[in-house]
Parts: structure tokens; sequence; C-alpha cells
């Protein structure tokens, strides 16, 4: 198993600035992802992130308003950027377990965006 | 594409009785692992149970048991003898086999009556 910790666990910020959610994680990790939890809704993949690469953005998700930096095996950072109401939401990070094996999941950051 | 489908929005058990989470996805894939995750207040995810497609045993946890019908792409949790603990948000979630990719259903709100 993996323990995955995040900072902020919930914050409030104004309409057009900029938020960055730390993820660390105990053990050492290639791959991490980052999840977007609208409110009342599923969680919607936003990208993956490998140590050395430039992370992978799904659909309808840009690295301009979601940069994210892996510096290295244990830690993984997203920003939100330019934030608008929209962007409420939960934010989890996750690491994937050893083998073809089950996802572990960080506790969220809130965020409020008015 | 593949999508996942839980009917149930939420979902109401009295204490020490039994409850039954329906969840239903489509896929072309036949190699694929399906899961329950939980989401109590705190927001951690945790996993459930899993259940890998080639497997025709229903997976088993304790108090928690799936109903796993291929043919009819249908993936049941039944928790048994609920316990005030319970109460959660409940996810289906499914993975190619190899894949990193989880696509989520929307979720059952589990509430526990005393």
């Amino acid at each position: 198993s993996a323990v995955i910790s995040q900072k902020p666990s919930r914050d409030i910020c104004q309409r057009g600035t900029s938020l960055t959610i730390q993820c660390q994680v105990d053990s050492q990790v290639t791959m991490m992802f980052w999840y977007r939890q609208q409110p009342g809704q599923s969680l919607t993949l936003i990208a993956t992130a490998n140590q050395g690469s430039e992370a992978t953005y799904e659909s309808g998700f840009v690295i301009d308003k979601f940069p994210i930096s892996r510096p290295n095996l244990t830690f993984s950072t997203l920003t939100v950027s330019n934030m608008s109401p929209e962007d409420s939401s939960i934010y989890l990070c996750s690491v994937r377990g050893q083998g073809d094996g089950e996802q572990f999941f960080g506790p969220g950051t809130r965020l409020t965006v008015l | 594409a593949q999508t996942v489908t839980q009917s149930q929005p939420e979902m109401s058990v009295q204490e020490a009785e039994t409850v039954t989470l329906s969840c239903t996805y489509d896929t072309s894939e036949s190699d694929y692992y399906l899961f329950w995750y939980k989401q109590p207040p705190s927001r951690q995810m945790i996993l459930v149970i899993r259940q890998e497609a080639y497997k025709q045993q229903n997976a088993t946890e304790n108090r928690f048991s799936v109903n796993f019908q291929k043919a009819a792409k249908s993936f049941s949790l039944k928790i048994s003898d609920s316990q005030l603990g319970d109460a959660a948000m409940y996810f289906c979630a499914y993975r190619v086999s190899g894949t990193y990719k989880y696509i989520f259903g929307t979720g059952t709100r589990l509430k526990v009556l005393a």
C-alpha cells in the first residue's frame, strides 16, 4: 500500500488567482495521477505525471490551465491557474499499486473559488 | 468508449441489514478489472473490493461481496450486516488490464440508519 498526503486540505481562493496543490507519497512510484471531483460528480482524470517527463493530459485538460511538476519519485504538484468558480472541486492525487493492482488515493484538496 | 453507470444516487439501509448497490458498465474489452471504492466524509478513497474479469468466482472481502455478471456487464456490491461506519459514497470503477486509466461511475451515497 501507499500513504499519500496532500497540502492544502482545503482552500478558498479568489477568481483569477492560482493555487498549487502538493502531493507527497511515502514510497517511490513511477506514475502519479491527478483527478478532479466536481461537486456531486464522479472522479475525472486530469493528467498522469511521470518523473522526468512531461505530464500527459486527458481530453479537456491543458497544461496552461493545470501545470504539473514531478521533480522526484515521491512528490508532485498540480497548479490550478487563473481560477474561476467552475474550478471549485476536490482535487485528488493518486498512485498505482504494485503490478496490475489498485490505485491509492490521497485525501484530496477541497478548492472553492469565489 | 467505456462507461460506468451507477443508477442509484442514494441508498439507505438499516443497521445490521443488507444492502446492494448496482453498477453496470459498457466495454468491448475482454480483460479488465472492476472495483468498488468507498469515499467517507473524510474524502479518503478506500478500495473495498476488486474483481478480475477473467475470474468467474465473485470476490468477497468480509462483509462485502460482489455479484459479477460478465455477460450482462453488471457488477453489484452487497454489504451484509451494515454498520454505521459503512456510510459513505461508493464508486464503481473500471480499468482495462495493463492500462492505468480508471473510469468511475457517478457514485451512490449510502446512508446507514441506527
